[in-house]
C-alpha cells in the first residue's frame, strides 16, 4: 500500500529564514510526487510536480528515491508563504486518484 | 468563474439520512475524482470516474457511491449517514496529461 508522511504537524519560521517541508513516501513502483498549496480561504492548489522539476514562488522540491523522500525547500520564506502543504503521490496506471500526507501549516513569522 | 464549482457548500443532516453532493468539472475536463478530508484520517481519495465511467476507487464505503453525467457533472450519494462521515469532500477535475488535478471549494457535511 502507498503511503505519504509529513511529519510535522506545524513548522513556525521567521521571515528570511530557510524552509524546509519533509515529505516521504512508500511507494513499490515509480511514483509521481505533487506539492499541494492552500492559503487561508482558498482552494487546495497545486504548486510543484517533481516531473518538470521546476521552482515556483521559490520554492523547489527534489525526488530522492533511495531516501523516498520528496522535501520541499525554499531559502528565503516571505510572509506570504503561510499556508497549509500537502504532499501528494500519484501511482499511476491510469487510475489517478492522489494519495496524501496529512499536511504542514507552515506559519512564517515577521 | 470556469473553475471546479461544488454545491452546496454546507449541509446539516441526521444520522440515517442520506444526502447528494455536486460537483461541476473545469470546462473540458473529462475526470473527476471525491476526496474526502477529516481531522484523524487527513485528505482521502474515494473514487475517479472518467467521461462516465469508473475510473478507480479508494477508501470508499460501501455506503457511498457516485456517478458522471452525460454533462460530466458528478454526484456523490452519502447513505445511512453515520457521525463519523462528517468531513468536507472535494471534488477535483483534470483533462489528463498533464495530471493536475484542480481542486473545488468543497462541501463540509455535519451529521449531527
Amino acid at each position: 500500500a502507498q503511503r505519504v508522511t509529513q511529519p510535522e504537524k506545524l513548522l513556525s519560521v521567521f521571515k528570511g529564514a530557510p524552509v524546509e517541508l519533509k515529505c516521504n513516501y512508500s511507494y513499490s513502483g515509480s511514483p509521481e510526487l505533487f506539492w499541494y498549496v492552500q492559503y487561508s480561504r482558498q482552494r487546495l492548489q497545486l504548486l510543484l510536480r517533481h516531473i518538470s522539476r521546476e521552482s515556483i514562488k521559490g520554492f523547489t522540491a527534489d525526488l530522492n528515491k533511495g531516501e523516498t523522500s520528496f522535501h520541499l525547500k525554499k531559502p528565503f520564506a516571505q510572509e506570504e508563504d503561510s499556508a497549509m502543504y500537502y504532499c501528494a503521490l500519484r501511482s499511476g496506471g491510469g487510475a489517478d486518484g492522489l494519495t496524501f500526507g496529512k499536511g504542514t501549516h507552515l506559519i512564517i513569522q515577521p | 468563474d470556469s473553475g471546479v464549482t461544488q454545491t452546496p457548500k454546507h449541509l446539516i443532516t441526521a444520522t440515517g439520512q442520506r444526502v447528494t453532493l455536486r460537483c461541476s468539472p473545469r470546462s473540458g475536463d473529462l475526470s473527476v475524482y471525491w476526496y474526502q478530508q477529516s481531522l484523524d484520517q487527513g485528505l482521502q481519495f474515494l473514487i475517479q470516474y472518467y467521461n462516465g465511467e469508473e475510473r478507480a476507487k479508494g477508501n470508499i464505503l460501501e455506503r457511498f457511491s457516485a456517478q458522471q453525467f452525460p454533462d460530466l457533472h458528478s454526484e456523490l450519494n452519502l447513505s445511512s449517514l453515520e457521525l463519523g462521515d462528517s468531513a468536507l469532500y472535494f471534488c477535483a477535475s483534470s483533462s489528463g496529461l498533464p495530471p493536475e488535478q484542480f481542486f473545488g471549494p468543497g462541501t463540509r457535511l455535519t451529521v449531527l
